[in-house]
């Protein structure tokens, strides 16, 4: 079955560290770019980050130096480490996987996400 | 970064109606232009890509149009499992790509 399955979701302090998964199954890893989106409880779909097939990686302002996101394809795995996190970041953070029209890009297949609480 | 406004932000229909959802970009963002639905609890799932083009799976009562800033989401005879929230979102200024706020289909 083509599907992405997140983890490492939690509790976590102001300041604190977490890593996320995501763990990839029914298509070639290696050949899509990767992006994580979050979720705020009731509110819209934001944009995290995203890593390409040749380990380029792109992130907004909001999380750029605090958040990183990594691949390893041997393992069909996508991660983000977030680290110095805000009591902002909580979420639930979904993997996505991107295809393309020309370059007209969507995102095709999504996880079910994982929440991210960030509270002392 | 382009911003994505959608409008409106929330509308009462009824079951067999015609809805239509608009997505305005702040600059062009040509025909780069998705729609997404989801459902409560549930993830983003794809409806529309590259402005018109109907995902595979997904009804034909689903439609989009439009190109530079300005772009439409119709479902033509509304039924029961599409009271959702429908997102726009804009790929043309990768890698910064934006959402629209959301726009909530409920019942009247």
């Amino acid at each position: 079955e083509v599907q992405l399955v997140e983890s490492g979701g939690g509790l976590v302090q102001p300041g604190g560290s977490l890593r996320l998964s995501c763990a990839a199954s029914g298509f070639t890893f290696s050949s899509y770019d990767l992006h994580w989106v979050r979720q705020a409880t009731g509110k819209g779909l934001e944009w995290v980050s995203t890593i390409g097939t040749s380990d380029d990686t792109y992130y907004p302002d909001s999380v750029k130096g605090r958040f990183t996101i990594s691949r390893e394809n041997a393992k069909n795995s996508l991660y983000l480490q977030m680290n110095n996190l805000r009591v902002g970041d909580t979420a639930v953070y979904y993997c996505a996987r991107a295809n393309f029209l020309g370059l007209r890009m969507y995102f095709d297949l999504w996880g079910r996400g994982t929440l991210v609480t960030v509270s002392s | 970064d382009i911003e994505m406004t959608q409008s409106p932000s929330s509308l009462s229909a009824s079951v067999g109606d015609r809805v239509t959802i608009t997505c305005r970009a702040s600059q062009s963002v040509r025909d780069y232009l998705n729609w997404y639905q989801q459902k409560p609890g549930k993830a983003p799932n794809l409806l529309i890509y590259g402005a018109s083009n109907l995902q595979s799976g997904v009804p034909s009562r689903f439609s989009g149009s439009g190109s530079g800033t300005d772009f439409t989401l119709t479902i033509s005879n509304l039924q029961p499992e599409d009271f959702a929230t429908y997102y726009c979102q804009q790929t043309y200024n990768l890698p910064q790509l934006t959402f629209g706020g959301g726009t909530k289909v409920e019942i009247k």
